[in-house]
């Protein structure tokens, strides 16, 4: 069964700071990665997502990804106390349709 | 556009009670439709699936279960609550044309205490 490992479990860093947060798959079918934000008692919200290898950038977000290794990294610069909330990074390919989330990063940016 | 809305907000339910979640979205034709359910702390767990009205796939079995009476209507429901079914129950809905997609829009979600 596809696994999505996200590291760290949780994350400060003061305002204006960058913030790494790193997932990956287990699966070597993955083709697709998404990264969503939850706020507390909020429901997901997609950040950004990622098909292929190098970078994507979005004002402040940056994403990563290296299909060798399966793995994707979100960058926050100039991190913002409205960042704070739960990171969850999600992949999905090949046969299995079934979108995998992992546990998620819980980030709080101090101000 | 596209909007999706989740009822109820919040339920405190006894266990062995009954449940019926429910979730609409307006705005959108023929979307595949997600339920997910959350636990407090706990990792997004994909639960039913549904392409078009009528069909339901069970991802996983927690003795529950799915029906997509409407194209846009998806409703969750078990007749005998358990107390593991507290948690964050979540209807999504992705671009129909393939089921294999993770660009989800998600409702916001129904607070289920089972007590």
């Amino acid at each position: 069964q596809q696994k999505v490992q996200q590291s760290p479990e949780s994350l400060i860093v003061p305002e204006g700071g960058m913030a790494s947060l790193n997932c990956t798959s287990s699966d070597r079918n993955v083709d697709y990665f998404w990264w969503y934000r939850q706020h507390s008692g909020k429901s997901p919200k997609m950040l950004m997502s990622i098909f292929s290898n190098g970078e994507k950038e979005e004002g402040r977000f940056t994403v990563h990804l290296n299909k060798a290794s399966l793995h994707t990294s979100l960058h926050i610069r100039d991190s913002q106390p409205s960042d704070s909330a739960l990171y969850l990074c999600a992949a999905s390919g090949g046969s299995n349709a079934k979108l995998t989330f992992g546990k998620g990063t819980k980030l709080s940016v101090k101000s | 556009a596209q909007t999706i809305h989740q009822w109820p907000v919040a339920e405190i339910k006894a266990v062995g009670s009954p449940l019926s979640l429910g979730c609409t979205i307006k705005g959108k034709s023929s979307p595949n439709l997600y339920w997910y359910w959350q636990a407090t702390g706990g990792t997004l767990q994909q639960l039913f699936y549904s392409i078009t009205v009528g069909q339901v796939e069970s991802v996983v079995q927690l003795n529950l279960s799915a029906s997509r009476p409407k194209d846009d209507q998806f409703i969750l429901s078990t007749e005998k609550l358990l107390l593991s079914h507290s948690g964050f129950y979540l209807c999504a809905w992705s671009p129909s044309g393939t089921s294999n997609t993770g660009q989800l829009y998600f409702g916001e979600g129904s607070k289920l205490t089972v007590l």
